[in-house]
């Protein structure tokens, strides 16, 4: 099952730098997107999400971006700061359902 | 701010045995969930639960899982007859309603370990 795909499984950014992190999906009823964070030894925090309405989504410094067209998203995270450090999941719903579908994750690591 | 807590942050049992793993949701949800993650693995969606029944199963959730609210505040997922490939990191969550509206809140997670 790779509807929801996360083709980096690690980042490294300095601190201070734009963190990007990509998601690809290929089922087309997906209409709803969120990132989660993990830290280790703790389940995933809900970070930001968006509608399949809209193409931008911002809270302070995360912004993410949906491409429908190309089925694409992106986290943006500026500036990146240690404590980002994580590995970030990306996750999609289909007709306001709850049942989320997970990518494999990418383990971001922002260094100072 | 509220959280969901799942006990035992571990679990160890032989192969063959029943296990229970226990969530307490945040108090004001009304949606339970269980998820898990195989090492190495994507987090993957179990079952739903919605006023005392379930909502949506998935083919992972076969006749040796299930779910109950025994009480009104306590979700569990008993596991009849554990295997070894049911070893993974065992996620309960719950929300207010729609995703869209309410995202996801997860506990930190049951080990589960089949010996």
């Amino acid at each position: 099952d790779q509807q929801v795909k996360q083709n980096s499984p690690s980042l490294s950014v300095q601190e201070g730098r734009i963190s990007i992190l990509n998601c690809d999906y290929t089922n087309s009823m997906f209409d709803y997107f969120l990132w989660y964070k993990k830290y280790p030894a703790e389940g995933p925090t809900f970070l930001i999400s968006i509608s399949s309405i809209k193409d931008k989504n911002e809270d302070g410094r995360f912004t993410v971006f949906l491409n429908k067209s190309a089925k694409h998203l992106s986290l943006h995270i500026v500036p990146s700061q240690p404590g980002d450090s994580a590995v970030y999941f990306c996750a999609a719903s289909a007709g306001g359902g709850n049942k989320l579908t997970f990518g494999t994750g990418t383990q971001l690591k922002v260094e100072l | 701010e509220p959280e969901v807590t799942q006990t035992p942050s571990h679990q160890v049992t032989q192969m063959g045995q029943e296990v229970i793993l226990r969530c307490v949701p945040i108090s004001n949800h009304l949606y339970f969930y269980w998820y898990r993650q195989i090492l190495g693995q994507k987090v993957e969606f179990l079952v739903s639960f919605y006023n005392n029944e379930i909502s949506e199963k998935s083919e992972i959730f076969d006749d040796q899982f299930s779910v109950e609210r025994p009480d009104g505040s306590n979700f569990t997922l008993k596991i009849r007859s554990t295997k070894l490939e049911d070893s993974a990191m065992y996620f309960c969550a719950s929300n207010r309603g729609r995703s869209y509206n309410s995202p996801l809140h997860f506990g930190n997670g049951t080990r589960l370990t089949v010996t």
